[in-house]
């Protein structure tokens, strides 16, 4: 069984700090990493799937950074907000899964104003 | 709206009491999934389909059962809950035509076995 390891698990930041977190995911075969937020009570929603070696991806405050030979990327949030507040969870998608994601345990992220 | 769907949002029921999760998708998605969530464990895909007549196993298939006769729509049933299977299921559907596809999450629901 193929396993992805986020980290931190969770994380404790004052409103305007800049954070960032860690996913490993197996760098053999790779076809793809997903990033989600996951707001309490609510349902994960996409951030960004990539799926090239030193892909960089923006959406707002929010980056990512993916490093497939080694097998690892990085969430950053510039800025954090209390709305910033959620589980990231990350996902990967390698050759022989059969088109089946492999999930972390996601990293808690809480923002206090 | 493209949005997925599902049916009942809670449910408390009785070990043995054969129930269904509806789950529904506007996109005309090929690729849906059932997924459970449990404290510690992370997402596990229960089943997987590709298409319309088309499903297979995921991680945790045992104690669920599924079908795909139309391709909007993908139920998740449980034959003889037990108080094992209680836990937050989500739907999740995808485009089969990318490798790298968004999966687009139902809303959840939380069951309970008693």
């Amino acid at each position: 069984i193929l396993n992805v390891e986020q980290s931190p698990q969770s994380l404790h930041v004052q409103e305007g700090d800049s954070t960032n977190f860690t996913c490993s995911f197996p760098s053999s075969n790779f076809y793809a990493l997903h990033w989600y937020r996951w707001e309490t009570a609510k349902s994960p929603e996409a951030l960004f799937v990539m799926t090239l070696n030193g892909d960089e991806k923006k959406k707002g405050r929010i980056s990512a950074t993916l490093n497939t030979k080694e097998g690892y990327s990085y969430l950053y949030i510039k800025g954090s907000q209390p709305e910033d507040s959620a589980t990231y969870l990350c996902a990967s998608l390698n050759a022989g899964n059969n088109r089946k994601l492999i999930w972390g345990l996601g990293t808690s992220l809480a923002v206090n104003p | 709206e493209a949005q997925v769907t599902q049916n009942p949002r809670y449910l408390i029921t009785v070990t043995g009491k054969k129930l269904t999760v509806t789950c529904s998708q506007n996109m005309n998605h090929e690729y849906m999934s059932w997924y459970r969530q449990d404290p510690g464990l992370g997402l596990r895909q229960i089943y997987y389909s590709m298409n319309v007549e088309v499903t297979d196993k995921g991680d945790v298939p045992e104690g669920y059962k599924v079908s795909r006769k139309e391709k909007r729509n993908f139920p998740l049933i449980l034959e003889s809950p037990s108080p094992n299977q209680t836990s937050l299921y989500f739907c999740a559907s995808s485009s089969q035509r990318l490798l790298s596809e968004t999966q687009y999450f139902g809303p959840g629901t939380r069951l309970l076995v008693l």
